[in-house]
């Protein structure tokens, strides 16, 4: 597609649950960056991945998240045993390289009841 | 510590005037800056970038001013129009580490436009 895809929209689970967000990138971008986002907050950085790999997981929160990514495209979010803290909106970005625009889909809105 | 932020929460101008959004940063060792506009329920939109080689830089009504020296940074927005009406961010990229590509994001500022 033309822009950065996310799925799905919402998400509402039950505390403990494991989910898995998912992020499609614009074509032909190398660089994936996934963030998260609190109610009325900035964004605050997760992991970024540069084709495959992940030079930077500094941002992941504790060892109950993790990312991948595939075939240099489509990358995944996994948050294990979910907690209420770990409501928010998850959005993901790409970009076709350092100091390049990062583009944003419109994110994964996640509910923790 | 290192921080990007920006002078007001809100900002509220009459539609056809022209806005100022001001935002400090505090990293020195930033080399690239990105105005990021986000509406209710979407992601961040792109806007307009600016290297730390550069001043200024003009877009489409939209200019980013530069000012390293004490460490500014500022988007302006000319005859604003109800579909400015969103919330801006700034958000600034380390110089070049290799590894280091993330964006710091500032808390946001919400622009609204009287009719």
């Amino acid at each position: 597609g033309a822009g950065v895809s996310q799925s799905p929209s919402n998400k509402v689970t039950e505390k403990g649950k494991d989910v898995e967000l998912r992020c499609d990138p614009i074509s032909g971008h190398t660089a994936l960056y996934w963030y998260r986002q609190s109610l009325g907050q900035g964004l605050e950085f997760l992991i970024y991945f540069q084709g495959n790999s992940a030079p930077d997981k500094s941002g992941l929160p504790s060892d109950r998240f993790s990312a991948e990514r595939t075939g240099g495209s489509v990358s995944t979010l996994t948050i294990q045993r979910t907690q209420q803290e770990d409501s928010a909106v998850y959005l993901c970005a790409s970009s076709l390289g350092r100091r390049q625009p990062q583009h944003f889909g419109d994110g994964t809105r996640l509910s923790i009841l | 510590g290192e921080s990007v932020g920006l002078h007001l929460p809100t900002l509220s101008v009459q539609e056809g005037d022209n806005s100022i959004i001001n935002c400090a940063y505090s990293n020195s060792a930033s080399d690239y800056f990105i105005w990021y506009k986000q509406e209710s329920g979407k992601g961040p939109q792109f806007i307009i970038d600016i290297r730390s080689n550069m001043d200024k830089r003009q877009g489409q009504r939209v200019t980013v001013l530069l000012n390293k020296t004490v460490k500014h940074l500022s988007l302006q927005i000319a005859a604003t129009q109800p579909g400015d009406s969103a919330v801006y961010f700034c958000a600034e990229n380390l110089a070049n580490t290799g590894a280091n590509s993330k964006l710091t994001f500032g808390k946001g500022i919400t622009l609204s436009v009287r009719p």
